[in-house]
C-alpha cells in the first residue's frame, strides 16, 4: 500500500494570500509529480522533480513553484493565490527501479475567494 | 506526439452488468499501461497495469485489462458491475526514459441499481 500524504485536503483562502499545499511520502521514492485537476476534467501535469534539488515544469504552465529539498517531501507554493487557481491538485510519486507507476495522494481541493 | 485516448466520456451501466471502457494509445514503442480509478473528491488508486507478457491483466476489485498490439488498444472490463464501481476511470500510459504518465481524459461510470 503506497503512503503519500497531502495536507490540507480542503483550503479556502482569499486572493492575494500566500499557500503552500503540503506533499509527503514516506516509500523513499525519488520521483515526485505534482497534478492539476478541475471538476470533472483530465489531470495536466504542472511540476515533477527526480530528485532532491531537481524541479521541472510540467506539461501545463502554472504560476506555482515547488522545491525539493528532502527526499520525502515536495511542497506546492502560490504566492498569490487568485481564483483561477482554483482547483484540486495531486501529488504523486514513483519509484526509480524503472517502474512507472505513480502512486496518488488523496489530493487538496483549493478555492480561492 | 505520445496521446492515450478513450473515446468515452461518460457510460451508464446497470448493476450487475458487464463492464468494458474502451482505452487507445498512441506511442513509438509499446508503453507501459495503466489504469486508475477515482472517486468524487479522491486521488487516484492504481487497479492494475501491463509491462510486459501476459496480455491478459488482473487488477484489484475484480477488474481486468487486455493489451491488443495490433489495435493499439488497452481494454478495462468487469464482468459484474457492483454500484460502488460508480467513478471516473482513467487510462495512461509511459514508456522510454520519460518517466511522466500521460493520462486520457477519463471515462465517467455511473452504475444504475
Amino acid at each position: 500500500e503506497a503512503d503519500i500524504y497531502q495536507t490540507p485536503r480542503y483550503l479556502v483562502i482569499g486572493t492575494g494570500k500566500k499557500i503552500t499545499l503540503e506533499c509527503s511520502q514516506t516509500m523513499g521514492h525519488d520521483k515526485m509529480y505534482w497534478y492539476q485537476q478541475d471538476p470533472g476534467m483530465e489531470l495536466h501535469l504542472i511540476h515533477y522533480s527526480y530528485g532532491v534539488n531537481s524541479t521541472e515544469k510540467g506539461d501545463l504552465s502554472s504560476e506555482s513553484t515547488v522545491s525539493r529539498i528532502r527526499t520525502e517531501h515536495f511542497p506546492l507554493t502560490l504566492e498569490s493565490a487568485r481564483p483561477s487557481h482554483t482547483s484540486q491538485y495531486l501529488c504523486a510519486s514513483s519509484e526509480s527501479s524503472g517502474r512507472y507507476e505513480q502512486y496518488f495522494g488523496p489530493g487538496t481541493r483549493l478555492t480561492v475567494t | 506526439a505520445q496521446s492515450v485516448t478513450q473515446p468515452d466520456i461518460h457510460i451508464t451501466v446497470s448493476e450487475g452488468a458487464s463492464l468494458e471502457l474502451r482505452c487507445n494509445y498512441s506511442y513509438g514503442a509499446t508503453p507501459y499501461l495503466f489504469w486508475y480509478v477515482q472517486s468524487p473528491g479522491q486521488g487516484l488508486q492504481l487497479l492494475l497495469k501491463y509491462f510486459s507478457g501476459d496480455t491478459l491483466v488482473q487488477g484489484i476489485k475484480g477488474f481486468e485489462a487486455e493489451f491488443k498490439r495490433s489495435q493499439s488498444s488497452f481494454n478495462l472490463r468487469k464482468p459484474s458491475v457492483h454500484w460502488s464501481d460508480a467513478a471516473e476511470y482513467f487510462c495512461a500510459a509511459s514508456g522510454g526514459s520519460n518517466y511522466k504518465l500521460t493520462f486520457g481524459k477519463g471515462t465517467l461510470l455511473t452504475v444504475n441499481p
